[in-house]
């Protein structure tokens, strides 16, 4: 089992869709989270991190479950600068981010 | 600069060629990472320093490959005898601290022909 698993994706949305994006870590004593953003032929790029207590950036919504190792990234009213894939990443007790695989979403017009 | 920088942006290789891929993390950052991300994946981790210390280098994936980063700033990673596998992009990600967030250059394509 990889450490890291993601929705496989593609997701395709129109503009102004909901869209939810979950990830699943295996080691429990994983100790913090984020989601990256990967635009296509870029480097990934910190999108938020991801706190216990959920936390929001404008139309970004992130949650944490411990007892499930389970993260959740939620984007209102999606825009065509949205499309990229999405990556969940994990640090364990030490310096190391482990990502997953990544979700593609395409967002249209 | 203000980010990280990686140099070449692309590379050709023939197979059985060595290559050397540069980065240049951002000024006074202390942690260094470099990932390998394969078409279609996630990054996966190589190797870590801090400082001028390797402290971790158990994502190598076999003894053709190599980094170093002699004085604590530029990183070099070394690929001998590359293979067709080795195909990949190659990023390099910085941090100030140890547990911080972590900047990535643009990373490398290696191509193995």
């Amino acid at each position: 089992r990889k450490e890291v698993e993601q929705d496989p994706g593609p997701f395709n949305v129109p503009e102004g869709a909901t869209v939810a994006f979950n990830c699943t870590y295996s080691n429990s004593a994983s100790q913090s989270f984020f989601w990256y953003r990967q635009d296509c032929r870029k480097e990934p790029k910190l999108l938020m991190s991801v706190y216990s207590s959920g936390n929001e950036d404008g139309r970004f919504t992130a949650q944490l479950n411990r007892a499930s190792q389970y993260i959740s990234l939620l984007i209102r009213d999606s825009k065509l600068s949205d499309s990229a894939t999405y990556l969940c990443v994990v640090r364990g007790s030490n310096y190391k981010l482990t990502f997953g695989k990544g979700t593609l979403l395409t967002v249209n017009p | 600069g203000a980010g990280v920088s990686q140099s070449p942006r692309y590379k050709v290789a023939k197979r059985g060629q060595d290559v050397a891929l540069r980065c240049d993390p951002i000024s006074g950052h202390v942690s260094l990472f470099w990932y390998q991300q394969a078409l279609g994946q996630g990054p996966e981790f190589l190797t870590y320093f801090q400082n001028e210390a390797q402290l971790d280098k158990s994502g190598l994936p076999s003894d053709r490959f190599f980094a170093e980063r002699p004085e604590g700033s530029v990183s070099t990673l070394k690929i001998q005898r590359t293979q067709q596998e080795d195909s990949a992009v190659y990023l390099c990600a910085s941090s100030p601290g140890v547990n911080t967030e972590a900047f990535f250059g643009q990373g490398t394509r290696l191509t193995v022909v």
